[in-house]
């Protein structure tokens, strides 16, 4: 069974600062990577979806990274906001059927 | 605008009653999706659908149920076989082709009176 973690599981980080958190799983059966983002009595909009060893992608002050030789994904924001509190989640598409890891939360301090 | 409506938004359900969830999508997806979150958890999968007509059970398929009759509708029932019903259910739909991200519904609160 496919195992999608994330880490940390919660961060709080000052407004201003830049951080970045981790999506592992295994590296066989992969078809490509998904990051969401998850705010709360929203539902989860999509920020990317990577398929290629070394794919990096950006969307304004977000990024990801994929290493899917070693089975894992990296997200970073840039200066964050209070806006971007949520929970971001990861998942690995496994032939239309995404395996989901359980999240990050992260909250931004004023 | 496309999109997935999900109704209702929240939703009630006595011992012994059975309860449908409604999930519409204009997108042209293929392929739909139940998912039910619980407080701490992530979003695990119930039932999922790549076509009409067919359906797959997904990790907590039991006292649950659904149809896919139509491209742009994937009804879910909670039946009362499901003992423990009270979650937040999201449904979901992806187009095939390509690498495309899931599109999601704002979910239907069920609670039990």
């Amino acid at each position: 069974i496919l195992n999608v973690e994330q880490s940390p599981q919660s961060l709080h980080v000052q407004e201003g600062d830049s951080t970045n958190f981790t999506c592992s799983f295994p590296s066989s059966n992969f078809y490509a990577l998904h990051w969401y983002r998850w705010e709360t009595a929203k539902s989860p909009e999509a920020l990317f979806v990577m398929t290629l060893n070394g794919d990096e992608k950006k969307k304004g002050r977000i990024s990801a990274t994929l290493n899917t030789k070693e089975g894992y994904s990296y997200l970073y924001i840039k200066g964050s906001q209070p806006e971007d509190s949520a929970t971001y989640l990861c998942a690995v598409d496994s032939n239309y059927q995404l395996i989901w890891g359980a999240g990050t939360k992260l909250i931004i301090k004023p | 605008d496309g999109g997935i409506t999900q109704s209702p938004k929240y939703l009630f359900r006595k011992e012994g009653q059975n309860v449908t969830l409604s999930c519409e999508q204009n997108l042209n997806h293929d392929a739909m999706y139940w998912y039910r979150q619980d407080p701490g958890q992530g979003l695990r999968l119930i039932y999922y659908s790549q076509i009409v007509n067919d359906f797959q059970k997904g990790d907590i398929a039991e006292g649950y149920s659904v149809s896919r009759e139509k491209k742009e509708s994937f009804p879910l029932t909670v039946t009362s076989a499901q003992k423990n019903p009270t979650a937040f259910y999201l449904c979901a739909s992806m187009g095939r082709t390509g690498n495309q991200p899931q599109h999601f519904g704002d979910g239907t609160r069920l609670s039990i009176l």
